[in-house]
């Protein structure tokens, strides 16, 4: 399955690094979203763009910074982050993000370790 | 606030059947899906149910009671590969996805 592409698959990055996720989708889909996955937690929705509008904030600490450039890539720049910030980190994309029950399909996620 | 329980570890046998259940506490529902993660690995989509009844796909079943705030998937002559965390998401009266904790579930032979 290649609908959505992410890289790194895996990213080990000290407190003062920056770096940058990187998403692709190759459906078609009109909206993105960034989700952040910690063990045995639910999946915490983080950003949502839509038509390469950001239309959510799930308020999320500005070290973490989105971009989507176009309706295909989505970006998420890393900075001074926390070693709480650990954690598998999913792009998903959908037909649509308001209005209607779109399924979301994922990427495999990036394992990032803060140290 | 708005909540999704279900169990965090299940464990079953090779061939057996396997029920994992879900309830919820939402503000709205506009549908009740079920995703697969296998370790290190996207979840993929396998039902989406909004109307109360069973929905069969293959060897894996998704029933729903709206009026419960229930449901479970349901998974028949369970394989090896089945061996995964189940994760339940509700779709809330914003269109939000409210997700549960995942069940993981281990299939032993």
């Amino acid at each position: 399955e290649t609908g959505v592409t992410q890289t790194p698959r895996h990213l080990v990055m000290g407190m003062t690094n920056k770096k940058s996720l990187k998403c692709e989708q190759h459906l078609g889909h009109n909206a993105m979203y960034w989700y952040k996955q910690s063990a045995k937690k639910p999946l915490e929705l983080m950003f949502v763009y839509n038509f390469k509008e950001q239309t959510e904030n799930n308020s999320v600490p500005s070290r973490f910074s989105p971009e989507c450039p176009n309706s295909s890539h989505l970006f998420l720049h890393l900075h001074t982050l926390q070693p709480e910030d650990s954690a598998l980190y999913l792009c998903a994309s959908s037909q649509d993000s308001g209005g209607g029950a779109d399924t979301q399909y994922f990427g495999p996620g990036t394992r990032l370790t803060v140290l | 606030g708005q909540n999704i329980d279900q169990p965090t570890e299940m464990t079953a046998t090779e061939g057996a059947i396997v029920q994992i259940n879900c309830t919820y506490q939402t503000s709205g529902f506009n549908g009740l899906f079920w995703y697969q993660q296998h370790a290190g690995e996207a979840p993929t989509f396998l039902s989406y149910n909004v109307l109360d009844g069973l929905e069969e796909k293959g060897r894996f079943s998704s029933f729903l009671s709206r009026s419960k705030g229930y449901s479970y998937l349901l998974l028949k002559e369970l394989q090896m590969k089945d061996s995964a965390s189940y994760l339940c998401a509700v779709l809330d009266s914003n269109y939000q996805l409210i997700w549960g904790a995942g069940t993981k579930l281990i299939i032993k032979p």
